[in-house]
């Protein structure tokens, strides 16, 4: 069975400090992992990596994906109280097919 | 403004009785899905479309039908609902896979069922 899971489930932090969220999957066809960014109720697309060791970066955000050893990473850098969020990771199995994990709520304290 | 719209956003319904929820994008996006979301489960696929007339299952598709008349409509039915299909549900759509599978979301239907 295809799964997709990500640690830790909840994470509390002071704003300003860097936090780092974990995906690891199993699928029998990878195409891609994405990760979405969801706040109050629709998610919003941050990232989507298909090769291993080529780092994302959008601003603060970046991300990268080891196909190898089946993971993902999230790095926030000098968090802010709006980054405050659930953040999931799913993996494209092909054809729109996506299998997501049970998210990380990351909460960031002022 | 690029958008996914779902409606209705809140519904309350009885068990048994059919239900429809409407899902309009105005992107010209080949590929739209619908996912429930519920606590400790994360997202989940119920069905998803390529294209108009093209559609197939997700990972939890029993009890709910879907159609793709129209490139930008794909609602999701519920013939005869019961308690455990209670859920927060996303229609979401995208271009093609290199953009980003499912890059736009609705923003949610809170369905509950007595």
């Amino acid at each position: 069975e295809d799964k997709v899971v990500q640690s830790p489930l909840s994470l509390v932090v002071h704003e300003g400090d860097t936090v780092t969220l974990n995906c690891s999957y199993e699928v029998t066809n990878f195409r891609s992992l994405l990760w979405y960014k969801q706040e109050k109720k629709a998610p919003t697309f941050l990232f989507m990596l298909t090769s291993s060791g080529i780092e994302k970066k959008s601003g603060r955000l970046s991300s990268i994906l080891d196909k190898k050893e089946l993971f993902s990473i999230l790095n926030i850098t000098a968090t802010q109280t709006g980054d405050s969020a659930v953040y999931l990771c799913a993996v494209n199995r092909g054809a729109q097919k996506l299998v997501f994990g049970q998210g990380t709520r990351l909460t960031i304290n002022p | 403004e690029a958008q996914v719209t779902q409606n209705p956003r809140y519904l309350i319904t009885v068990t048994g009785k059919k239900l429809t929820v409407t899902c309009s994008q105005n992107m010209n996006h080949e590929y739209m899905s619908w996912y429930r979301q519920d606590p400790g489960l994360g997202l989940r696929q119920i069905y998803y479309s390529m294209n108009v007339e093209v559609t197939d299952k997700g990972d939890v598709p029993e009890g709910y039908k879907v159609s793709r008349k129209e490139k930008r409509n794909f609602p999701l039915i519920l013939e005869s609902p019961s308690p455990n299909q209670t859920s927060l549900y996303f229609c979401a759509s995208s271009a093609s896979l290199r953009t980003g599978a499912n890059a736009f979301f609705g923003q949610g239907t809170r369905l509950t069922v007595v």
